[in-house]
């Protein structure tokens, strides 16, 4: 079945940096957009980006340029955020989720799989 | 703060029709498509409303979803205690160029 699989709990912290991981099964990873997405405690869903598995082509949201990477694996269906500087106010749950075909230029079709979430703590 | 406004709970009794709104503006709600979100306790959001207000396979007819202007709305009838999740829309906002949330609504299943 179509899974995102995402990397274990992080402690950090501040200043340090986090990887976080997810991986895809059951589907072609190319050929779908991945976004990350974070939710603090109690908060609502806050997008970080996207990243085109299929070129490695990625787009921020404003307010983590310059401190957030997306990347991806081709060779082993991974995708992967990297988030540095870390503050307590980075303590959240990040969660991978797929979006619309590749094959197009971008455009916002709904996130339809998620990851099961990524549960990073940034305390000293 | 959400770029999206959603009142912060709602509440039913199970049989009952409950709807859960979404405020925006003319650079989001009023010019894309808006999605809905399930997210039950300590689980990953599930995509509830697609867009052209669809459901994706598998999600009940119980739920139905629309827009007027600026504005978006999640109906849920015939209440059932599995309902009980927080509710999130959301839409691609053409002034951040980039997809936004409404901060939620937890719905209470009475």
């Amino acid at each position: 079945q179509v899974q995102l699989v995402q990397s274990g709990a992080e402690v950090k912290k501040p200043g340090a940096s986090v990887d976080v991981s997810c991986k895809a099964s059951g589907y072609s990873f190319t050929a779908y957009y991945i976004h990350w997405v974070r939710q603090a405690p109690g908060k609502g869903l806050e997008w970080m980006g996207w990243i085109d598995p299929h070129s490695g082509v990625a787009n921020y949201a404003q307010k983590f340029q310059g401190r957030v990477s997306m990347t991806r694996d081709t060779s082993v269906n991974t995708a992967y955020v990297e988030l540095t500087r870390l503050t307590s106010d980075d303590t959240a749950v990040y969660f991978c989720a797929r979006d619309g075909p590749t094959s197009r230029p971008y455009y916002y079709n709904a996130m339809d799989v998620w990851g099961q979430g990524t549960s990073v703590s940034v305390s000293s | 703060q959400s770029v999206l406004t959603q009142a912060p709970s709602v509440s039913g009794t199970p049989g009952q029709r409950v709807t859960i709104s979404c405020s925006g503006s003319n650079s989001n709600i009023g010019s894309n498509y808006v999605y809905w979100y399930q997210q039950l306790p300590g689980s990953a959001p599930k995509l509830l409303i697609q867009r052209k207000n669809q459901r994706p396979s598998g999600v009940p007819d119980r739920f139905s979803a629309s827009k007027s202007g600026t504005s978006g709305s999640l109906a849920i009838s015939g209440l059932r205690s599995e309902d009980e999740a927080d509710y999130f829309c959301s839409t691609w906002d053409d002034s951040l160029n980039g997809p936004v949330f409404g901060g939620g609504t937890k719905l209470t299943v009475l």
